[in-house]
């Protein structure tokens, strides 16, 4: 059975640096063709994609965040980390980590970890 | 990036008929080289996490229920709902893959 779940801090201050950790079993990050992959939903919002990484250490980041944005992975550990800097009050968001597929999308999701950027 | 607009972004539809949700995006999807169309649908319930009920366009993720069917091809797609049950009240996204990731803004489906 494939899990995710995601941990971090539920507040963080502006301009600090968010630290997401995506921690996942049933399956390996060093296994081909699999992927990890960040989304997160601002408060009756739409998804947006953020992050990935996958088998090869290959990564892809959200053309407007890819400043802010940093993924990486410890497949020993099965985790897979994000960091995003200068944190704004725009950025409160669930922050979900989803397996992926680069031919089936995203098929299996952890529950979201709720982030709120409030001084 | 490419953009993905769907339409309407509500309906509500009473239970036992169908419920249709357009996706255009902004480019092809299409990929040449396998003539896949590199486009997912999900559903969000309240308080849940996404969930994938059909990804290259018209593919059903496993235990996805045969109500919900995906069509179109290179740049317009339908998720088609054929007889609306309580439980797909949700709110519905697509995605596109063939250049990174992008989602929809989202269609809400409620019971008329």
């Amino acid at each position: 059975q494939v899990t995710l779940r995601e941990s971090g801090p539920a507040l963080v201050k502006p301009t600090q640096t968010l630290t997401l950790t995506c921690t996942f079993s049933g399956f390996s990050l060093s296994a081909p063709k699999m992927c990890v992959s960040w989304v997160r939903q601002s408060p009756g919002k739409a998804l947006e994609w953020l992050a990935l990484i996958d088998w090869l250490d290959d990564k892809d980041y959200k053309t407007s965040l890819k400043t802010r944005l940093s993924i990486s992975k410890d497949t020993s550990k099965n985790q897979v980390v994000l960091t995003m800097t200068n944190m704004d009050p725009v950025d409160t968001a669930t922050y979900y980590c989803a397996r992926l597929d680069y031919l089936h999308g995203m098929d299996v999701w952890g529950l979201g970890t709720t982030v709120t950027v409030s001084s | 990036d490419i953009v993905m607009t769907q339409s309407p972004d509500s309906l509500a539809v009473s239970l036992g008929e169908r419920a249709t949700i357009n996706c255009k995006s902004s480019q092809s999807v299409l990929f040449s080289s396998n003539n896949k169309n590199y486009l997912a649908w999900y559903q969000q319930k309240p308080g849940q996490p996404p969930r994938l009920l059909i990804s290259l366009a018209s593919t059903r993720a496993s235990g996805v229920p045969d109500r919900f069917s995906g069509s179109g091809s290179e740049t317009d797609f339908t998720l088609t709902i054929s007889s609306l049950q309580a439980e797909d009240v949700a709110v519905y996204y697509c995605q596109q893959y063939y250049n990174s990731w992008t989602f929809g803004q989202g269609t809400k489906v409620e019971i008329k």
